[in-house]
């Protein structure tokens, strides 16, 4: 079984200034990574997925993540963050058959001005 | 990218009363589907896992009775809410993957029971 964890319930952060919200999972068998962004009372966007290659990955919105293996950890960066990216951030692995996703509990960004 | 449409977006109804769901898949066929739930301030938490042509698959505490999942076809799976009750209020979201691909989230669905 895999499992999520995401350290940070609510982050507060400053127009333009970096983010990074943090995320770590734990598996028995290799898995793929997910980011998805939840506005209220919206379901979820895909903001970005590892499966393979380099472990630097891009998404949407100028977000970028970075897989690392050696401490099973998936954390989510931006340079600089506005208004707009105030929402709740999932972190969340599946197995390589995508039999079952396992979400982590969230994080709050909450942007200020 | 493939579409999951879900409907309702929100839906209001009495205690007692029986609530449907429904999640498509637009441009694809999905030979599975996950439901999950929301409780207000928590993260999804899988409900079950619904099979083209077969029994669903429920998470250990679901109610199989209470939540009754079909999946008919290819692109339609329906989650029914029976006998409804204020506790049973959530946000609950379906998801549809196609084998060796990634999986698409629908937009969710907003029931309130009072």
């Amino acid at each position: 079984a895999q499992s999520v964890t995401q350290l940070d319930s609510q982050v507060p952060v400053f127009e333009e200034a970096p983010v990074e919200l943090r995320c770590n999972y734990s598996s028995s068998v290799s898995v793929y990574l997910f980011w998805y962004v939840q506005y209220p009372n919206q379901g979820l966007q895909l903001l970005l997925k590892y499966l393979s290659g380099s472990t630097l990955v891009k998404g949407i919105n100028g977000f970028e993540a970075e897989f690392n293996k050696s401490q099973t950890s998936f954390h989510l960066r931006k340079p600089s963050v506005h208004i707009s990216d105030t929402a709740e951030y999932f972190c969340a692995v599946s197995d390589r058959n995508f039999n079952k996703f396992y979400f982590g509990s969230g994080t709050k960004l909450n942007v200020k001005p | 990218g493939a579409v999951v449409s879900q409907h309702p977006s929100r839906v209001i109804c009495k205690s007692g009363t029986s609530v449907k769901i429904e999640c498509r898949s637009l441009d694809f066929q999905a030979t599975t589907m996950f439901w999950y739930r929301q409780f207000p301030k928590q993260s999804l938490m899988l409900m079950a896992t619904s099979n083209e042509g077969s029994k669903a698959t429920y998470e250990q505490g679901v109610e199989k009775d209470k939540f009754l999942i079909n999946h008919a076809s290819l692109t339609l799976s329906t989650l029914t809410v029976t006998s409804a009750h204020p506790e049973d209020s959530s946000f609950y979201i379906c998801s549809a993957y196609v084998r060796n691909t990634e999986a698409f989230f629908g937009q969710g669905t907003r029931l309130t029971v009072v």
